[in-house]
């Protein structure tokens, strides 16, 4: 089946406009997760989703950034007023888990938006 | 999350020599362990993960090591072929949290 689309794939924004990062995880998959990778990083952890419930988004670096999950589909991550360093790709992943331990399971991730600020 | 380190490792092995990748984890409370393989412009894959109840897996062509005691993680490729070539991470995850390495850079030599 189709894998964890993500769109736009790249996004080039002007320091202080908005963007707003598309998630389409794997269908039925309950839990959805949002990543920052600084180019030659590792993926940091920003925000962690359970159906449309936000159970964890203590990775968010500011209140500039925001993300939902209205109907525990469709994910949407907005950056208000974007500055310079906030240029990164962007990864949603996707895992079936039901419990608790949802970070324990499986993560399947999307190809990520590459968002550069000028 | 938190991620490790600004500079990446890199690892130059020749085409058909086992290949060796290691991660140090910082959580104690990490109690499951995957290793993702990253290509140039896509998003990290699945390779093998591991559980902290055991020490050794082994999937098609990879191993991985688990060792508690000094909080390391490894990831051995045999027979390694251009197509191995990526940047592979590994992750630690506990109840509460997600943490990835910084990466290493493998290259094969044809």
């Amino acid at each position: 089946g189709a894998g964890v689309s993500q769109s736009p794939r790249y996004k080039v924004a002007k320091r202080g406009q908005d963007v707003a990062l598309r998630c389409d995880p794997i269908s039925g998959h309950v839990s959805l997760f949002w990543y920052q990778q600084a180019l030659g990083q590792g993926p940091e952890f920003l925000t962690y989703f359970q159906n449309e419930a936000q159970l964890d988004k203590s990775g968010l670096p500011s209140d500039r950034f925001f993300a939902e999950r209205p109907e525990g589909s469709v994910s949407t991550l907005k950056i208000q007023r974007t500055q310079q360093e906030d240029s990164a790709v962007y990864l949603c992943a996707s895992s079936l888990s039901l419990a608790g331990g949802a970070r324990r399971e499986t993560q399947y991730f999307g190809p990520g938006t590459r968002l550069l600020v000028l | 999350g938190e991620s490790v380190g600004l500079h990446l490792p890199t690892l130059s092995v020749q085409e058909g020599d086992n290949s060796i990748i290691n991660c140090a984890y910082s959580n104690s409370a990490s109690d499951y362990f995957i290793w993702y393989k990253q290509e140039s412009g896509k998003g990290p894959q699945f390779i093998i993960d591991i559980r902290s109840n055991m020490d050794k897996r082994q999937g098609q062509r990879v191993t991985v090591l688990l060792n508690k005691t000094v909080k390391h993680l490894s990831l051995q490729i045999a027979a390694t072929q251009p197509g191995d070539s990526a940047v592979y991470f590994c992750e630690e995850t506990s109840y509460d949290k997600v943490i990835f390495g910084p990466g290493t850079s493998l290259s094969v030599i044809p």
